[in-house]
């Protein structure tokens, strides 16, 4: 079993609908990391977190907006997303945070945008 | 040229074949190494870091080529479990940031 946990597994919103996915890990991994992955596709980053501060952002849209509230905890806020973003959102921590190597990843969450 | 290339099968064998998948990245300066697995619908898991003296874990071994810029990953006596998608994963400048090969598919057949 995983030990970073996502929730929803899957989530279904509107265009117009505001929902939040949700990452825990207790581990004590100070990095996290959000990914998007489509079918057939490697995981593209999207976020990172050091210590609880955005360290990473790959340049993505600002209807994705992520947050870290504590060092366990990382949120990825979501509002008037398009079709095209339906994928597998994942979540991963590491135990290093200047050099990237092992990452632990939750079980992610499916979205589809209708 | 894509940072990191991997052909992406399928490679199709049967139980107790030995196969091997390469892996080239394109910056020379790249610090670290990796091989993940994914199963399909599932997230990507770390299968062995890459060392420079090449490294085996059992029925696997991963080897490093900094000379020719590719890594290797080799499995021997396939099992009906090894079918997978096996991700090449490289960090080229010691930071955050990693970027995924696209995988290479493996199906072992009974």
């Amino acid at each position: 079993d995983t030990e970073v946990t996502q929730t929803p597994k899957h989530l279904v919103m509107g265009m117009t609908n505001k929902k939040s996915l949700k990452c825990e890990q207790h581990m004590g991994h100070r990095a996290m990391y959000w990914y998007k992955q489509k079918a057939k596709k490697p995981p593209e980053l999207m976020f990172v977190y050091s210590y609880e501060k955005l360290s990473i952002n790959e340049s993505v849209p600002s209807r994705f907006s992520p947050e870290c509230p504590n060092s366990s905890l990382l949120n990825l806020h979501l509002h008037a997303l398009q079709p095209e973003d339906s994928a597998l959102y994942l979540c991963a921590s590491s135990p290093w945070t200047s050099n990237a190597g092992e990452l632990f990843f939750g079980e992610g969450s499916r979205l589809t945008v209708l | 040229r894509k940072e990191v290339e991997q052909d992406p099968g399928p490679f199709n064998v049967p139980e107790g074949a030995t196969v091997a998948f390469n892996c080239t990245y394109s910056n020379s300066a790249s610090q670290s190494f990796f091989w993940y697995r994914q199963d399909c619908r599932k997230e990507p898991k770390l299968l062995m870091s890459v060392y420079s003296s090449g490294n085996e874990d059992g029925r696997f071994t991963a080897q490093l080529n900094r000379a020719s810029q590719y890594i290797s990953l080799l499995i021997r006596d396939s099992k009906l479990s090894d079918s997978a998608t096996y991700l090449c994963v490289v960090n080229p400048k010691g930071f955050q940031k990693l970027v995924f090969g696209t995988g290479t598919r493996l199906l072992v057949s009974p």
